[in-house]
């Protein structure tokens, strides 16, 4: 069965960094999709990052040159590395695995991140 | 980035059919997906591709897409389908946009 957990949420001064994990059972990284996606409280889902099968990576607007997405395919663990963060990048942060890349199947319940002073 | 617009409450009685809209330019090029999320838990991908129906997803939630808006309907409601529902697709720069969400309150 599909399965992933998400560690390292926390609280966080703004400017700071921080970098979530995703451990991964029933699947290899490597060969599927990845992603990050949020929700600000009370707010939407706001997708963050992908990661393709082949390693090539994608990030939104609003977290390019920020965040990075990566995976550790020995460790079947996929990271979101978060520098600069921001009040607005508090949220609960969801990894998704998705057999193809184009809509999410499967979502772990999340890791809480608060950037606060 | 593509924009998808969804009203944010739906209200239906228990037993009746609930349809929730997704608007977007030409929507109906695009593919969409749809996910149900309940109070203090992670998404589930209820219809893929559309009208596609995930194993285990009820056949009283189906889907469809047509011109500028896409629907998810919900037939013969009950309590346990209250929930937030959100509309995606993918985009040809590679983001997956959302749309806000509707809150589907059962009376």
């Amino acid at each position: 069965e599909v399965h992933v957990v998400e560690s390292g949420g926390g609280l966080i001064q703004p400017g700071g960094s921080l970098r979530l994990s995703c451990a991964a059972s029933g699947f290899t990284v490597g060969n599927n999709y990845m992603s990050w996606v949020r929700q600000a409280p009370g707010k939407g889902l706001e997708w963050v990052s992908s990661i393709y099968s082949g390693g090539s990576t994608y990030h939104a607007d609003t977290v390019k040159g920020r965040f990075a997405i990566s995976r550790d395919n020995s460790k079947n663990t996929l990271y979101l590395e978060m520098n600069s963060l921001r009040v607005e990048d508090t949220a609960h942060y969801f990894c998704v695995y998705s057999y193809v890349p184009y809509y999410m199947d499967v979502w772990g319940k999340g890791t809480t991140v608060t950037v606060s002073s | 980035s593509y924009v998808l617009i969804q009203t944010p409450s739906v209200s239906v009685a228990p037993g009746q059919t609930a349809k929730i809209t997704c608007g977007g330019d030409n929507i109906e090029s695009k593919t969409v997906h749809w996910y149900q999320q309940k109070p203090g838990q992670a998404p589930v991908l209820v219809i893929y591709d559309d009208s596609g129906r995930p194993s285990g997803i009820p056949e009283r939630f189906s889907g469809s897409n047509s011109g500028n808006t896409a629907t998810l309907t919900i037939s013969r409601v009950d309590a346990g389908d209250e929930a937030d529902y959100y509309c995606q697709v993918w985009e040809h720069n590679f983001s997956l946009p959302f749309g806000g969400g509707t809150k589907l309150t059962v009376l």
